[in-house]
């Protein structure tokens, strides 16, 4: 059974620039998740989607984040435009149902650095 | 305060060690409790899973949970070198509501 994969793994950006990162999740999981991780710290959630509606984006800085999820399949976050304190790991994160407590399977992450 | 607190380390034991990770939460409604190993440049990967109070083994792996004290560990036997890797604790309520992760604990076994 194929991962969570994740492109690019790794970006440099100037602040203000913009960014997009994609997310395939794993065949036939109806919930996928994005997350920061800062460096030294946990995951946050950011953004979670069941099927292609959200269900949670309320942690999600939504004047310069935004992301969709097409089909209810693939998904993508962007940062527009970024700021210094954007430098993080963005994980994506699958699951065959809704719900917390439903096992979440993560891609490796994309390592973002802001200059 | 933070909803969950994890010792962030780090921890360094040599190897055939006993280690404890522990984590302490403030939100009585949390109900399912996980154990995460992320690997250097990787994502977490679900290590243990309980439900409510009580404790779980899974080979060198024991995870308890005392909802009383609002208190989890987790306990490795016989740590070998390719345990060394970021723990991160995390739980949830019944709600279906999002997952609150600790901080991680960085773990280095030395052979």
């Amino acid at each position: 059974e194929a991962g969570v994969a994740q492109s690019p793994r790794y970006k440099i950006i100037e602040k203000r620039q913009s960014v997009a990162f994609w997310c395939n999740p794993i065949s036939g999981h109806a919930t996928l998740y994005w997350y920061q991780q800062i460096l030294g710290q946990g995951p946050k959630l950011l953004i979670q989607f069941q099927n292609n509606g959200v269900v949670d984006d309320s942690q999600l800085p939504k004047d310069r984040f935004s992301a969709e999820r097409l089909k209810g399949v693939d998904s993508t976050l962007k940062i527009q435009p970024a700021k210094l304190e954007d430098s993080a790991v963005y994980l994506c994160a699958s699951s065959l149902q809704r719900g917390g407590q439903d096992t979440q399977y993560f891609g490796p992450g994309t390592r973002l650095t802001v200059l | 305060q933070k909803e969950v607190e994890q010792d962030p380390g780090p921890l360094s034991v040599p190897e055939g060690a006993i280690v404890s990770l522990n984590c302490t939460y403030s939100n009585s409604a949390f109900q399912y409790f996980m154990w995460y190993r992320q690997y250097s440049r990787k994502g977490p990967e679900l290590l243990m899973y309980t439900y409510s109070s009580g404790n779980k083994e899974d080979g060198r792996f024991t995870a308890q949970v005392d909802k009383s004290s609002k208190y989890i560990s987790l306990f490795i036997r016989d740590s070998q070198p390719s345990d060394s890797a970021t723990y991160l604790c995390a739980m949830t309520d019944t709600s279906g509501s999002r997952l609150t992760f600790g901080e991680g604990t960085q773990l280095t076994v030395n052979p």
